[in-house]
């Protein structure tokens, strides 16, 4: 399978913890996207990246949330101490150059 | 501030009939629009897009229609199927043909019956 690939799938955590998603987008691709998207709501962007440069953060990613792409491959997003406010799915997706963006299954994520 | 519209959350259309789905926004930067279906528990799945230059594109059952005064744009779906029952996102970009940074709107659940 070339599509985008996320992990996990679930993830269900305590309040106050500390998570970290992993995403490795189709291959050719040298876009990077984060977003989040809560029940009823669609997709909302986090973050973009172009190869290993983070180029847009949105006010939506807290100081307690990180993504990096080091090597301009896979991309992990961490959130620390986590709240319930951030049970969400977060999605990954890529595209190449100026074409359209692929989604991966995204990763759900439960704070109880 | 909800940039993209989609003003029907549900829509409930006959096998073979045609399903029409209705996006607005509202901000006059976005040039790029796109249609992402997706079913429970997966990610987005792109179905087709349209730039601005263009009022319509065209692929297969599917055709995209864009009103770029009235700020408006239409999925059709011909012949709707029971497989396109799903919920169908209308998403926009700032950047001239680039899909990076989307902003969707809130989706339409269509389901197709037999």
């Amino acid at each position: 399978d070339t599509g985008v690939s996320q992990d996990p799938r679930h993830k269900i955590t305590k309040r106050g913890q500390n998570v970290t998603f992993r995403c490795d987008p189709i291959s050719e691709h040298n876009r990077l996207y984060w977003y989040r998207q809560t029940l009823g709501q669609g997709p909302e962007f986090l973050t973009y990246f172009q190869n290993e440069a983070q180029l847009e953060k949105s006010r939506l990613l807290s100081d307690r949330f990180s993504a990096e792409r080091p090597k301009g491959s896979f991309s992990t997003l961490e959130i620390q101490r986590t709240e319930q406010g951030d049970s969400a799915m977060y999605l990954c997706a890529s595209s190449r150059h100026e074409t359209e963006a692929f989604f991966g299954q995204g990763t759900r994520l439960t704070v109880v | 501030d909800q940039q993209v519209k989609q003003n029907s959350p549900s829509l409930s259309v006959q096998e073979g009939r045609i399903s029409i789905l209705n996006c607005d926004y509202t901000n006059s930067m976005f040039d790029y629009f796109l249609w992402y279906k997706k079913y429970p528990a997966e990610g987005p799945t792109f179905l087709i897009s349209i730039s601005s230059i263009k009022d319509k594109n065209e692929d297969g059952r599917f055709t995209v229609f864009l009103n770029k005064s009235a700020k408006h744009l239409s999925l059709h779906i011909v012949p709707s199927q029971p497989g396109d029952s799903a919920v169908y996102f209308c998403a926009a970009s700032g950047a001239t043909g680039t899909a990076s940074k989307l902003t969707f709107g809130t989706g339409t659940r269509l389901q197709v019956t037999l």
